[in-house]
C-alpha cells in the first residue's frame, strides 16, 4: 500500500519555466489538497479538491493551476515559475466518509523545488 | 476564520525530560484539532486528533494532548522525551461542518539534547 505518491522529488527549474507535480493516492480518497511548506511559515494550502471533477482555491493559490484528472491523481501545474515558488510542496488525502469525525490526512513525502 | 498559534519555533529539551509543545486555536466554530509530527525529509504523520469526547487525547509514540476549551488550547505533551522524538511538531484545525481543510502553525522543531 503506497499512499501518496509524489513525482518527482527534486526539480530545478529556471525562471519562467513550467512543469507539473504529480501525484497519486491509493487509498479510494475524495479528497485532495496541495500545500507548500516554507521556513517560518508551517504548511499553506494552495489548492484542494473535495471530490473528482472539483477543485477550489485555497490560501495561496496565485501562480498556480491544477487538474483533478480522476480519483486518484491531482496534479499542481507552475506555467511560469517565480524565485517566489522556490518552496517543497505536499500533496495529501483524506476521505471525511472514512473517519467519524475529524478527518486524518495523509501526506506524500513532497517535491523540493528550486526556482533560480 | 480559523488559525493555529505555535509558542515558540524551536524547543530543546534533554533526554528523559517533559516535553510540552503549546498550540493555540482560534475558531469560530467547534473544532477539530490535530498534531502532526514531520521527521527530516519526509511528509507529515498524524500523532494524534481530538473531535469530540474525552479532552485528554493519546496519540502514538506515548504524546498526549489536552483540549482546554476555556483556554483555547491543545498543548502537546510527552513524560520522557527520547532522541528519536527530535522532529518538527505542527498543530492544525479544521472545523467540524464538513470543512475538511486544515489549517497548520508554524511548527516547532524539537530538538533532544543527550
Amino acid at each position: 500500500n503506497a499512499g501518496v505518491t509524489q513525482t518527482p522529488k527534486f526539480q530545478v527549474l529556471k525562471t519562467g519555466q513550467s512543469m507539473t507535480l504529480q501525484c497519486a493516492q491509493d487509498m479510494n480518497h475524495n479528497s485532495m489538497y496541495w500545500y507548500r511548506q516554507d521556513p517560518g511559515m508551517g504548511l499553506r494550502l494552495i489548492y484542494y479538491s473535495a471530490s473528482e471533477g472539483t477543485t477550489d482555491k485555497g490560501e495561496v493559490p496565485n501562480g498556480y493551476n491544477v487538474s483533478r484528472l480522476n480519483k486518484r491523481e491531482f496534479s499542481l501545474r507552475l506555467e511560469s515559475a517565480a524565485p517566489s515558488q522556490t518552496s517543497v510542496y505536499f500533496c495529501a488525502s483524506s476521505d471525511r466518509s472514512r473517519d467519524r469525525g475529524g478527518t486524518e490526512a495523509f501526506f506524500g513525502q513532497g517535491t523540493r523545488l528550486t526556482v533560480v | 476564520a480559523q488559525s493555529v498559534t505555535q509558542l515558540g519555533s524551536h524547543v530543546s529539551v534533554s533526554e528523559g525530560a517533559l516535553v510540552l509543545l503549546r498550540c493555540n486555536y482560534s475558531s469560530s466554530v467547534p473544532p477539530y484539532l490535530f498534531w502532526y509530527v514531520q521527521y527530516p525529509n519526509q511528509g507529515l504523520q498524524l500523532l494524534l486528533k481530538y473531535t469530540t469526547g474525552a479532552t485528554l487525547v493519546k496519540g502514538i509514540n506515548g504524546f498526549e494532548a489536552e483540549f482546554k476549551k476555556s483556554e483555547t488550547s491543545f498543548h502537546l505533551t510527552k513524560p520522557s522525551a527520547h532522541m528519536s522524538d527530535a522532529a518538527e511538531y505542527f498543530c492544525a484545525v479544521s472545523d467540524n461542518f464538513g470543512n475538511e481543510k486544515l489549517t497548520f502553525g508554524t511548527g516547532t522543531r524539537l530538538t533532544i539534547i543527550p
